[in-house]
């Protein structure tokens, strides 16, 4: 059973950088597409990015400006930074896996396993 | 990027009802359509993938149907269980978006 786990920081200042990671188990990291979603307090959910294997990336245009989004195989872990953070970030933060259904030529998208999500609060 | 648009935002409804939830895309979407689950304090949950079909292990009583911008998922039989907040996301085109989310809650 493939089971994700966020870490890092639950404060972060103002102005600072965010840094999360996502731990994978019980399943490779390989080949699949994995992403950052975010729920600010009482709302609804954001994705922020996702990261392929290989290392390519592709985030939301919206803070595209703001993120990085990085893995590394070796350590079945990738990894969100989050820089020049304010209020409007506090949220809690989720990773998750990419899987694809693909039928008749096309090929659909969808998050199926998540991690538990992490809480990140910035306040000074 | 593309909107959805959640219908009703919460309802309230008791065990065994038939419930129905609507999402609208701001474009075509063809097919690309997921539904989440969200209990509170949890992570979403996915229900249905590609408007239609059923995640393993998720419970038949849940149905999802539609193409283009209307989509609709739909509890047959509404359990204690599931009494949650529903989303849809569309995977269409980046940046992937949610819905607003629908609250059902008991009468």
């Amino acid at each position: 059973q493939v089971q994700l786990q966020e870490s890092g920081p639950g404060l972060v200042k103002p102005s600072e950088t965010l840094s999360l990671t996502c731990t994978v188990s019980g399943g490779s990291i390989g080949t699949y597409y994995w992403s950052w979603i975010r729920q600010p307090p009482g709302k609804g959910l954001e994705w922020i990015g996702y990261v392929y294997y290989t290392g390519s990336t592709n985030y939301n245009p919206s803070l595209k400006s703001r993120v990085t989004i990085s893995v590394d195989t070796s350590k079945t872990q990738f990894s969100l930074k989050l820089s020049s953070v304010a209020a409007a970030d506090t949220a809690v933060y989720y990773c998750a896996r990419h899987r694809a259904y693909c039928s008749g030529g096309s090929c659909y998208d969808y998050f199926d396993y998540w991690g538990q999500g992490t809480l990140v609060t910035v306040s000074s | 990027d593309i909107q959805m648009t959640q219908s009703p935002s919460s309802l309230s409804a008791s065990v065994g009802d038939r419930v129905t939830i609507t999402c609208r895309a701001s474009q075509g979407i063809s097919t690309y359509l997921n539904w989440f689950q969200q209990k509170p304090g949890k992570a979403p949950k996915l229900l249905i993938y590609a408007a239609s079909s059923l995640q393993s292990g998720v419970p038949s009583r849940f149905s999802g149907s539609g193409s283009g911008t209307d989509f609709t998922l739909t509890i047959s039989s509404l359990q204690p269980e599931d009494f949650a907040t529903y989303y849809c996301q569309q995977s269409f085109s980046t940046p992937q978006t949610f819905g607003q989310g629908t609250k059902v809650e008991i009468k």
